[in-house]
């Protein structure tokens, strides 16, 4: 089965960039996906269709897609960024999905 | 307000049958893809399943099919999960996530906040 791999985790100070990657073989020929989760709550889109912020994300949240890795940086991270992140991608030839690992971010 | 709610979680015996269901408002729901994803304790999102617009073509992870069956009624804007054989690792939450072919290319964009079976002797 595909699989999508991510850190577990990425520390960053507050003002400064996180990126947090996500790697699947040949991912850069899908759309992927991002979504924020913080505790307690469900999961929100943050990027689709690789680079798209849905209405509503801020302008710091970017995103990039090629070859085997997908990218998610957030850039002048605040405290309120803390959450965990999970790429996602969708196989239009097999009409099924798959999540990353996923990273906690930790804004110190 | 465009919203999901879940509901019909609870807990089971191993081999046992659950239905979940997923009440949709506040957008067209015989447009758009609908799907379950689901989160066991602690750890990652899973998948589940999809179902097209009109409820023609049903799409499963594998661990998943021949167990589950997703199903949807547009009059009633619902969505279904009929879940039997359940085994300890279907211990999760399950979420209902609206899927958007058309903006989105699948994106689940829009999820309920998800209910809770447990998978249990």
């Amino acid at each position: 089965s595909y699989e999508l791999t991510q850190p577990p985790s990425v520390s960053v100070s507050p003002g400064q960039t996180a990126s947090i990657t996500c790697s699947g073989d040949k991912l850069g020929d899908m759309f992927v996906c991002w979504y924020q989760q913080k505790p307690g709550q469900p999961p929100l889109l943050v990027i689709y269709q690789d680079t798209k912020r849905p209405s509503g994300i801020p302008e710091r949240f970017s995103a990039s897609n090629s070859g085997n890795i997908a990218t998610l940086t957030v850039s002048g991270t605040q405290a309120v960024d803390e959450a965990e992140y999970f790429c996602q991608a969708w196989d239009s030839s097999t009409s099924t999905g798959v999540f990353g690992t996923g990273t906690k971010v930790t804004v110190l | 307000e465009v919203q999901l709610v879940e509901s019909g979680g609870g807990l089971v015996q191993p081999g046992g049958s659950l239905r979940l269901s997923c009440a949709a408002s506040g957008f067209p729901f015989n447009i758009y893809w609908m799907g379950w994803v689901r989160q066991a304790p602690g750890t990652g999102l899973e998948w589940v399943a999809s179902i097209v617009q009109a409820g023609s073509n049903k799409y499963y992870v594998e661990s998943v099919r021949g167990r589950f069956t997703i199903s949807r009624d547009n009059d009633q804007n619902s969505l279904y999960l009929q879940m039997n054989s359940l085994r300890v690792d279907d211990t999760a939450v399950y979420y209902c996530v609206r899927q958007d072919p058309y903006v989105s290319y699948y994106a689940m964009d829009v999820w309920g906040r998800g209910t809770t079976v447990t998978v249990s002797s």
